[in-house]
């Protein structure tokens, strides 16, 4: 079952402005993790940040979390049109055996040039 | 490094038989192995979480008969749709995973229409 809900669940943009989508979870965590997968193809994993991290930068990525409001964003600065694709939140719980995942709706991301 | 292939990547077959999906993990071995169903403009639903030499644990609804999985090795896994039915075509996506709480790797999944 899913247990992340993503917002906006599409979200249509210039080139050079920046996106940002939200992730709300239901249970404890040990990590939350952000992916990215363009249309027809498999996930591609962009950046993990555990439950006591607040904030995390991967080049144009950044990640906040409030493991208070059990919520996460995702905001990509200066977009690019390559940067247009689906993007999932996942949370690994924090009694899950391994690392079993489970997914948000996700958002879409169209970046027009 | 961390790749992940699936094979095949597209397949069509006829209502009654029986498909089977390989996912490899190519440069890693895998110590678990998962696999995803994604419907069109949907997120990923996991149906099974597999573990190399061990029976596969099936997500609830997710019927283990149909869906049949093998995880013969640390860098292979197969699912096998049995008896496929038009509602089965999906997009089936499996990933690889080398530890606990670690991000899996994700193969470019394979698109089944069953007409």
């Amino acid at each position: 079952s899913q247990q992340g809900e993503e917002d906006p669940q599409a979200l249509s943009i210039q080139e050079g402005e920046n996106a940002t989508m939200n992730c709300s979870y239901k249970t404890s965590i040990n990590n939350l993790q952000w992916y990215r997968q363009n249309s027809g193809r498999g996930l591609v994993h962009l950046i993990l940040i555990r439950s006591n991290e607040r904030e995390k930068h991967s080049g144009r990525l950044r990640v906040t979390l409030d493991t208070s409001k059990k919520s996460s964003s995702l905001l990509i600065t200066a977009s690019r049109a390559a940067d247009t694709a689906s993007y999932f939140c996942a949370t690994v719980a924090f009694w899950a055996a391994g690392n079993k995942l489970t997914f948000g709706g996700g958002t879409r991301v169209l970046v027009k040039p | 490094g961390a790749v992940v292939s699936q094979h095949p990547s597209r397949v069509i077959c006829k209502s009654g038989t029986s498909v089977k999906i390989e996912c490899r993990s190519l440069d890693f071995q895998a110590t678990t192995m998962f696999w995803y169903r994604q419907f069109p403009k949907q997120s990923l639903m996991l149906m099974a979480t597999s573990n190399e030499g061990s029976k596969a644990t099936y997500e609830q609804g997710v019927e283990k008969d149909k869906f049949l999985i093998n995880h013969a090795s640390l860098t292979l896994s197969t699912l096998t749709v049995t008896s496929a039915h038009p509602e089965d075509s999906s997009f089936y996506i499996c990933s690889a995973s080398t530890g606990n709480k670690n991000e899996q790797f994700f193969g470019p999944g394979t698109r089944l229409t069953v007409l």
